[in-house]
C-alpha cells in the first residue's frame, strides 16, 4: 500500500534560520500533497498544498516544492518563529474505491523546535 | 471559512461504556468525513471514512462493531466507541473536505481527548 517517509522526526533550530522538511511517497498515483502543522492539543492545521501539475508553491515564510519523478516534496520554513514550533505533518492522497474523495496517507511527523 | 467542530473536546468513561464524538462542518455541506486516531507522538492514522446516506468504510484491522459511525446528515458524522477499554484511549479527530472544494483539501477537527479509566 501506498507509505510516507518523513525526516528529519526532530529538527532544533534558531529563530531566523530556515527549516526544511522532506518526505518520500510510494504511490506514483498520488497527484496531491498538503502539509499540517499541529500544535500540543489541537487538531492539524492546514498550511500549504501542491498538486501534481505543479512543481513549487509559496506562500509568504512556507514554500513546498514537488518533484514527481523522484517521488519527494518538501517543506521549506524560511525566517523561523518562536511561534512556528509544532509538528508538522507531510501526506500524499491516494483515490477512494469510491465516492471520488480522496483518502490522505501521513508521514510520521517532524517535531519543529525555534530557538529564540 | 471550512471550519469543522468536535464535540466532546475531551472525555473520560469508566471501561465498559459507550461514548459518541461528533463531528461538525459549520459553513459547509460534507458528503464524506474521516475519522483519525493518534497515539501519543505518533502520526495520524485514518480509521474509517463516513459516508452520507450509506455505510461507512473501515481500514483494516478497525473493527467496525466497536466504532459505529453514523453519518446522518451533510454537516454532522458522529463516532461511537462502544465498550470502551483503557486501550481504546487516544485522540480521535475527525476532517472533511468541502464539496464546493477540490476533492482532496481536507479540513480538521480539533480533536478530542477519549481517557478510559
Amino acid at each position: 500500500g501506498e507509505n510516507v517517509e518523513q525526516h528529519p522526526s526532530t529538527l532544533s533550530v534558531q529563530e531566523g534560520d530556515s527549516a526544511v522538511i522532506k518526505c518520500t511517497y510510494s504511490d506514483s498515483a498520488s497527484n496531491y500533497f498538503p502539509w499540517y502543522k499541529q500544535e500540543l492539543g489541537k487538531g492539524p492545521q492546514l498550511i500549504i498544498d501542491i498538486r501534481s501539475n505543479v512543481g513549487e508553491k509559496k506562500d509568504q515564510r512556507i514554500a513546498v516544492t514537488l518533484n514527481k519523478t523522484a517521488k519527494h516534496f518538501s517543506l521549506h520554513i524560511t525566517e523561523t518563529q518562536p511561534e512556528d514550533s509544532a509538528v508538522y505533518f507531510c501526506a500524499a492522497s491516494i483515490s477512494l474505491y469510491s465516492g471520488g474523495y480522496n483518502k490522505l496517507i501521513f508521514g510520521a511527523g517532524t517535531r519543529l523546535a525555534v530557538h529564540p | 471559512g471550512a471550519v469543522v467542530s468536535q464535540h466532546p473536546s475531551w472525555v473520560i468513561c469508566k471501561s465498559g461504556t459507550s461514548v459518541k464524538i461528533e463531528c461538525r462542518s459549520l459553513d459547509f455541506q460534507a458528503t464524506t468525513m474521516f475519522w483519525y486516531r493518534q497515539f501519543p507522538k505518533q502520526s495520524l492514522m485514518l480509521m474509517a471514512t463516513s459516508n452520507e446516506g450509506s455505510k461507512a468504510t473501515y481500514e483494516q484491522g478497525v473493527e467496525k462493531d466497536k466504532f459505529l459511525i453514523n453519518h446522518a446528515s451533510l454537516t454532522l458524522s458522529t463516532l461511537t466507541v462502544t465498550s470502551a477499554h483503557p486501550e481504546d484511549s487516544s485522540f480521535y479527530i475527525c476532517s472533511a473536505p468541502p464539496r464546493r472544494a477540490r476533492q482532496e483539501t481536507q479540513y480538521f477537527g480539533p480533536g478530542t481527548r477519549l481517557l478510559v479509566l
